[in-house]
């Protein structure tokens, strides 16, 4: 069945680093992939997509790559700020009638 | 904006207790969810519906029952509550299609505390 990887967190960066945040994933066909931001007491954001191969999602300086041939959609900012502090979902529209989720990863940023 | 509403952000209730979580999407959508999420275990899928007055089970059902009446309102029932329901509950919902390709949309959560 359809599944997603996460890096495990907490992710501890400084203001301006360089994020990046791994997802893989596991699904038969071309499903659709999503970045979601969760801060705290909140519920999900939809933060970027993409939904075929090659696409580039992005939104707020986050960016991520639909690439097939690895079967990832990792997270990258190029210069996080502490308003960035939140966690992170990885999550896919395949085959299955709903969305799959990743665990997870949470990011602490820090002056 | 569209808008996926929990009737509460906060609720404390009493072992025993017949809890009700509501939610509400002014989108129009056919699908709605519940989930709930707990520390190290991500997010688990309580119920869903695809449609008025139906409903699927989830990975984790037992414990909780739910209704739609009409196609706006989900609302998440918890029998005869319990502390290990103690969590924070997320409902969302979007249109056909598992979530392809538009996502889903979530409300604030609620976060119930069980006595």
């Amino acid at each position: 069945g359809d599944s997603v990887t996460q890096m495990e967190g907490p992710v501890t960066l400084s203001e301006e680093a360089f994020l990046t945040i791994n997802c893989t994933y596991t699904a038969t066909g071309y499903p659709s992939l999503f970045w979601y931001v969760q801060y705290p007491g909140e519920g999900l954001q939809l933060l970027l997509k993409a939904t075929k191969a090659d696409d580039k999602g992005s939104n707020k300086g986050f960016e991520a790559t639909y690439r097939k041939e690895t079967t990832s959609f990792h997270l990258e900012k190029g210069s996080v700020q502490v308003s960035d502090s939140a966690v992170y979902f990885c999550a896919l529209s395949g085959t299955a009638s709903k969305l799959t989720f990743g665990t997870g990863t949470r990011l602490q940023v820090t002056l | 904006d569209v808008k996926v509403t929990q009737s509460s952000r906060y609720l404390v209730k009493r072992t025993g207790e017949k809890v009700f979580l509501e939610c509400v999407q002014d989108m129009d959508h056919e699908n709605m969810f519940w989930y709930r999420q707990d520390p190290g275990l991500g997010l688990r899928l309580i119920y869903f519906s695809y449609d008025v007055k139906m409903k699927e089970k989830g990975d984790i059902p037992e414990g909780y029952s739910v209704s739609r009446e009409k196609k706006e309102r989900f609302s998440l029932i918890l029998e005869s509550a319990s502390t290990n329901q103690t969590s924070m509950y997320l409902c969302a919902s979007s249109p056909p299609g598992g979530g392809r390709p538009y996502g889903y949309t979530f409300g604030s959560g609620t976060r119930l505390t069980v006595v």
